[in-house]
């Protein structure tokens, strides 16, 4: 059974620009979360997705978007990229029932330059 | 505001003996706990969960234990090995809300756990 898939892996970008990030969820999930991991901050949620609608959105700033498809694939869009928002980001998927964990992928390591 | 604390960043321990890693929450409406374990240049990996009207959870060299009173929970890792050596994040949520929760997590900053031989 696959697993989450996340790309890029890896990707450098400079202050002002903006970055798309993509996450695949295991078969059969329907719910897609998304996190930023720092070494300052940990991991911190940034939204969830179910059925194509956001669901949670954690508190971060208007920069920070993201949509879900029909497939249930959820892309991430930061805009206007800051030296802070250099970090991994995570994308989780999860059956969506009570006490469904969520299972993560390997992460986009963001490099704001 | 940090909802969730692991006070320690680290923890060395030698193989054969028993882990503890610990976490505090000050969320009274979290009802689920969960630990993960991550390796570098991984996502974090799902080990265990406890319900919030259970006060104790195994899983084969795993056990989890709520303290709801302290609002304090706990990770025991016996007998360790040094494969265990990870970052342990403690991560709560809030089924109960009205449903709505099942993918936020709140997590504690994680612990380094080094198992040496």
């Amino acid at each position: 059974k696959a697993g989450v898939t996340q790309t890029p892996r890896y990707l450098i970008k400079t202050r002002g620009q903006q970055v798309t990030l993509s996450c695949s969820p295991i078969s059969g999930h329907r719910s897609v979360s998304w996190y930023q991991q720092t070494p300052g901050q940990g991991l911190q949620f940034l939204f969830e997705y179910f059925s194509e609608t956001q669901r949670n959105k954690g508190n971060f700033p208007g920069r920070f978007s993201g949509r879900q498809f029909s497939n249930s694939r959820s892309e991430m869009n930061v805009s206007t990229l800051e030296l802070g928002d250099s970090a991994l980001y995570l994308c989780a998927s999860s059956r969506d029932s009570p006490g469904g964990e969520l299972f993560f992928g390997e992460g986009s390591r963001l490099t704001v330059l | 505001d940090q909802q969730v604390k692991q006070n320690s960043p680290s923890l060395s321990v030698q193989e054969g003996r028993i882990s503890i890693l610990n976490c505090d929450y000050t969320n009274s409406m979290f009802d689920y706990f969960l630990w993960y374990k991550k390796y570098p240049a991984e996502g974090p990996t799902f080990l265990i969960s406890i319900s919030s009207i259970k006060d104790k959870n195994e899983d084969g060299r795993f056990t989890v234990f709520l303290n709801k009173s302290a609002k304090h929970l706990s990770l025991h890792i016996v007998p360790s090995q040094p494969g265990d050596s990870a970052v342990y994040f403690c991560a709560a949520s809030s089924l109960n809300s009205g449903g709505t929760s099942y993918g936020k997590l709140t997590f504690g900053q994680g612990t380094i756990l080094t198992v040496h031989p």
